[in-house]
Parts: structure tokens; sequence; C-alpha cells
């Protein structure tokens, strides 16, 4: 149990053009996910908090009109890179808790963003 | 502030030598502690976590850690390594009063044959 997927696994886009990730919790339903952000050779860093049916919480210098999430359902949040320039390539990770408060979070296996 | 350190960027080990990871955290209030591996171009898998109770913390594929309060630490140890072991891993605290986790920079531990 407690698996996550995530789509796309890789994807490369032009300069300008905005690519969304899809990050479901199969077996669980999740009502917090996270979306973090990993440089290559470094740890993650969070990005945001995506609670089912209310806003994002976003930390600090993330911008939220460059990277939208939206958590319509208990399974499925989604993080939408607007515009994307080639500094956001990155390799971005969601995680989801099956309960709530302190859960164990279960990662995705990511998604490679190349902006040429 | 909360944080986490992890003092060692590789690990070598020996396949069949007991291995340690290190991580020290600073938190306020109890600690959550959890420890997830990280194979190339992957996600993370939970290994274990500490959230109270028996200092020492069984965990998946034969990993444990020891959480040590007077020390703040959270060591991550396998008896006998595997060269499949060899990975990267990563520390984590769950900051104070929230679902957030603070991640170490991670160890890169290599098991030779």
């Amino acid at each position: 149990g407690a698996v996550v997927s995530q789509h796309p696994s890789r994807v490369i886009c032009k300069s300008g053009t905005s690519v969304k990730i899809e990050c479901r919790s199969l077996d669980f339903q999740a009502t917090t996910m996270f979306w973090y952000r990993q440089f290559p050779k470094q740890s993650l860093m969070l990005m945001a908090t995506s609670n089912e049916g209310s806003k994002a919480t976003y930390e600090q210098g993330v911008e939220k009109d460059k990277f939208l999430i939206n958590h319509a359902s208990l399974t499925l949040s989604t993080l939408t890179v607007t515009s994307a320039h080639p500094e956001d390539s990155s390799f971005y990770i969601c995680s989801a808790g099956r309960t709530g408060f302190r859960d164990t979070q279960y990662f995705g296996p990511g998604t490679r963003l190349t902006v040429l | 502030a909360q944080s986490v350190a992890q003092p060692e960027d590789q690990v070598n080990v020996a396949e069949g030598n007991p291995l340690t990871v290190k991580c020290t955290y600073s938190v306020s209030g109890n600690p959550y502690l959890f420890w997830y591996v990280q194979y190339p171009n992957r996600g993370l898998q939970f290994l274990l976590k500490y959230i109270t109770g028996d200092n020492l913390v069984k965990g998946s594929y034969g990993f444990e850690a020891e959480f040590n309060k007077s020390q703040t630490s959270f060591h991550l140890k396998k008896p006998s390594a595997l060269v499949s072991d060899s990975a990267l891993y990563f520390c984590a605290v769950a900051i104070y009063n929230t679902d957030k986790l603070i991640f170490g920079t991670g160890t890169r531990l290599q098991v030779f044959p």
C-alpha cells in the first residue's frame, strides 16, 4: 500500500510553454500532498503544501503564479509550471500522507522537467 | 530554527561490513524523524521513522536507526551492507506542529563488492 504515482516521468518543453505534472495516490486518499523540487546533487526543497479543496500554501520564495497547484480530489494534485524557462528545469517530486498530521509521507517517482 | 544535518556527503563501505549514516537534528518539541532512500532518477522510498517509544527503530531492507535524545542524533545503521544498498540517503525531521518535513543534504552510500 501507499503508492504514489507521477505523470509524466520526463518532459521536455520549449521556453514559454506551460507544463502540467500530475500526482496521484493510487491506493489511499490524501488530504494533503506536498510538492518538492530537487536540484542535481542537492536535497529536496519544499515548494508548497496542497490541501484538497482549498488553496495551496506556498513556501517563502516560491512564486504562486509561476507554480500553480490544484488539489481537486483526495487522490489527485497537479502542479502546473506556467511560462516555463530554462531555470525551471529540475526534478519535481510530490508526496502524500495517508492519515494527515505527522503521517509518513510517501513519495512519487518524480518528474524530470527540461526547458529548452 | 529547526534543522537536520547529515555531516557526511559520502560513506564508503565494503559489502558485508556494517554501515552507519549519520544524522543530527534540532527541533522544537518532540522530534518526528524519518529516513528515506533515493535511487538515481527516482523518488524517495520510506525506510523508517521515529515518533515515540523504543529508541531503536527497525525499518525496511534490514535497516535500523537509533534515536539518541541527549546527542540529538538519529543515525541509520545496517549490520551487513549490500552492494544494492548503494544510493542516496536522506534524513528528515517534521517541523513542529506541521506536516512539513525538513530534509538533510543527503549522504551518498557506496558499497563496494
